[in-house]
């Protein structure tokens, strides 16, 4: 069975400091891996894909993730947090059906 | 402008009472689906649609029901609420499987709280 755990309910970062959010996966086949932004009421924005292609994946806002198939990771980073980045970020790891399994989801707070 | 449109965007209820929540997608995908958000648990898919007609259960499909009639619409039913489905719900659609590293798009949500 697929899962994706998140490590880190809540990351509280400085501005201008680096912003890391941990993500683990399991499955059985070459997966395909998402990471999600959610604004406060808003629906789920892609943050970018891994799809095979390249291992160091770059996305929208200067996030950037790295695939990791020995560690089974695929970590999101931004090398420098800005205050609009204050949100809820979802790993998420592709399956048949439409089905995307997600990890419990980061709560980022940006502190001044 | 490419969209997936829910409607109510909040929603309260009575245990028993009949309720729809309405999707529609403007962007001719094939693959639809309806996910539910809780605290900690991240999504979960409720079902999911490959094309007209074609629909089948998710990982909680437990007191829900979902009909595609029409490409672009993929309504979610609840015949029959109870407390615990009180959540926040996620209507999807992507051109192929998020399985083959299609992403999804998503709707904006529909907060719905049963009582």
């Amino acid at each position: 069975a697929q899962s994706v755990t998140q490590l880190g309910s809540h990351v509280s970062v400085s501005e201008g400091a680096l912003v890391l959010l941990r993500c683990n996966y399991s499955s059985s086949v070459p997966p395909y891996l998402f990471w999600y932004v959610q604004y406060p009421n808003q629906g789920l924005q892609l943050l970018l894909k891994y799809t095979s292609a390249a291992t160091l994946v770059k996305g929208i806002n200067g996030f950037e993730a790295e695939f990791k198939k020995s560690e089974t990771s695929f970590h999101l980073t931004k090398p420098s947090a800005h205050m609009s980045d204050a949100a809820e970020y979802f790993c998420a790891l592709g399956g048949a059906g439409n089905k995307l399994t997600f990890g419990g989801g980061t709560r980022v707070l940006v502190k001044p | 402008e490419a969209q997936v449109t829910q409607n109510p965007r909040y929603l309260i209820t009575v245990t028993g009472k009949k309720l729809t929540v309405t999707c529609s997608q403007n962007m001719n995908h094939e693959y639809m689906s309806w996910y539910r958000q809780d605290p900690g648990l991240g999504l979960r898919q409720i079902y999911y649609s490959m094309n007209v007609e074609v629909t089948d259960k998710g990982d909680v499909p437990e007191g829900y029901k979902v009909s595609r009639k029409e490409k672009r619409n993929f309504p979610l039913i609840l015949e029959s609420p109870s407390p615990n489905q009180t959540s926040l719900y996620f209507c999807a659609s992507s051109f192929r499987e998020g399985g083959a590293g299609s992403p999804l798009h998503f709707g904006n949500g529909t907060r719905l709280t049963v009582t």
